[in-house]
Order: structure tokens, then C-alpha cells, then sequence
């Protein structure tokens, strides 16, 4: 149980394109799913909390309208990477907490902009 | 300012030994701490959670203490195995709701056959 997916697992773009990256509880509803950055050897990063039906919280130094954030459903969040830059390559994790403490990890999905 | 700290050096050890992984954390006061292991290009994975009142948790091989006055958490694996071989991150609960986990950068523990 507590199964969260990513999609896609991979995207390699232009620059100045967007990208939509999809973050999905499989088997379970979490009114809150967390949004991740990690670049190379460093820690993950948050950039945002998203809470279902509600606007998105942003970390500190994170850009709301480059990084839009949509939570729609229990089971669904997507995150949307406008204009895309190659400082914006990264690994993007998502997270769902389920109730309690615990958070429940994507596999991730890896942006490369050119 | 709060600070998250795991070795950056990664830990090599001989399979059957224990290994030991050490996160040190400042100004900050948190209920509790998780530990997760994190492959190469995957998200990670969770494996425990210790509150503020508890020295000590066990789970299989793995054990993690939990000490407020120094502000550490030690990570164990017992009879370490090759397949042990990840990153571990020790992540805190941040305060100011939705219970943010704040994450050290991990630790790279490499087990030898």
C-alpha cells in the first residue's frame, strides 16, 4: 500500500517550453502532496506544499508563476515547469502524506532542458 | 541558522559488519525524524520514525537513536548486506504546519562483499 506515482519518468525538452509533470496516490487519498527538487548530490529540496482543492504554498525563493502547482483531486497533483531553462534541469520528486506523519515518495522524474 | 548535517563522506564497510550513520541537526526542535533510503535516480524510501520522546527504534536490521540534548540521530544496520548499499537521508519535521520534512543531504553507504 501507499503507492505514488510519477509521470513521466523522464522529459527532455527545449528551452522556453513548458513541461507538466504529473504526481499521482495510487491506492490512497492524501490532501497533501509536496513538491521536491534535487540536484546532483544534494538534498531534495522543497519547493512547495499543495493541498487538495487550495492554492499551493511556496518555499522561500521558489517562483509561483514558473513552477505552477494544481492539487485537483485527493489523488492527483501536477506541477508545471513554464518556460523551461537549462538551470531548470533537475530530478522532481512529489510526495503524498497519507494521515499521519509519514510521506510516501514518487519515483521521480527527471528533466533536461536544452 | 538551522542546519541538517550527515557526513558527506561516503561510508564503505565489509558486509556482516554494522554500519553506523550519524545526523546532526541545530536550532532546530523537532517532534520527530525520519530516515529514508534514496537509490541512484529514485525518489526515496521511507524506513523510520522516531519521536522526540523515544531513545530508541528498532525495525529488522535497522535501529535509529534519537538524542534531543546532543541533537543527533544515529542510523544502524546490523550484518550490513551489499544490497544495503544507498543513500541515506535523515529528514526533520519542520514546524509551521503541513508537517514539512526538512532533509540533510544524505549520506552514501557503500557495503563490500
Amino acid at each position: 500500500g501507499a503507492v505514488v506515482s510519477q509521470h513521466p519518468s523522464w522529459v527532455i525538452c527545449k528551452s522556453g517550453t513548458s513541461v507538466k509533470i504529473e504526481c499521482r496516490s495510487l491506492d490512497f487519498q492524501a490532501t497533501t502532496m509536496f513538491w521536491y527538487r534535487q540536484f546532483p548530490k544534494q538534498s531534495l529540496m522543497l519547493m512547495a506544499t499543495s493541498n487538495e482543492g487550495s492554492k499551493a504554498t511556496y518555499e522561500q525563493g521558489v517562483e509561483k508563476d514558473k513552477f505552477l502547482i494544481n492539487h485537483a483531486s485527493l489523488t492527483l497533483s501536477t506541477l508545471t515547469v513554464t518556460s523551461a531553462h537549462p538551470e531548470d534541469s533537475s530530478f522532481y520528486i512529489c510526495s503524498a502524506r497519507l494521515a499521519g506523519d509519514t510521506q510516501y515518495f514518487g519515483p521521480g522524474t527527471r528533466l533536461t532542458v536544452l | 541558522s538551522q542546519k541538517i548535517e550527515q557526513n558527506s563522506e561516503a561510508l564503505n564497510i565489509q558486509e556482516g559488519k554494522t554500519a553506523t550513520l550519524t545526523c546532526n541537526y541545530t536550532n532546530y526542535s523537532p517532534a520527530y525524524l525520519q530516515w529514508y533510503r534514496q537509490d541512484p535516480g529514485r525518489g526515496p524510501v521511507f524506513l523510520l520514525l522516531i519521536r522526540e520522546n523515544e531513545k530508541e527504534k528498532r525495525k529488522e536490521r535497522l535501529k535509529v537513536t534519537f538524542d534531543t540534548t546532543l541533537k543527533q540521530s544515529l542510523f544502524h544496520i546490523t550484518a550490513s548486506q551489499p544490497a544495503d548499499s544507498a543513500t541515506y537521508l535523515c529528514a526533520l519535521v519542520s514546524s509551521g504546519g503541513y508537517n514539512k520534512l526538512i532533509f540533510g543531504a544524505g549520506t552514501r553507504l557503500a557495503v563490500h562483499p
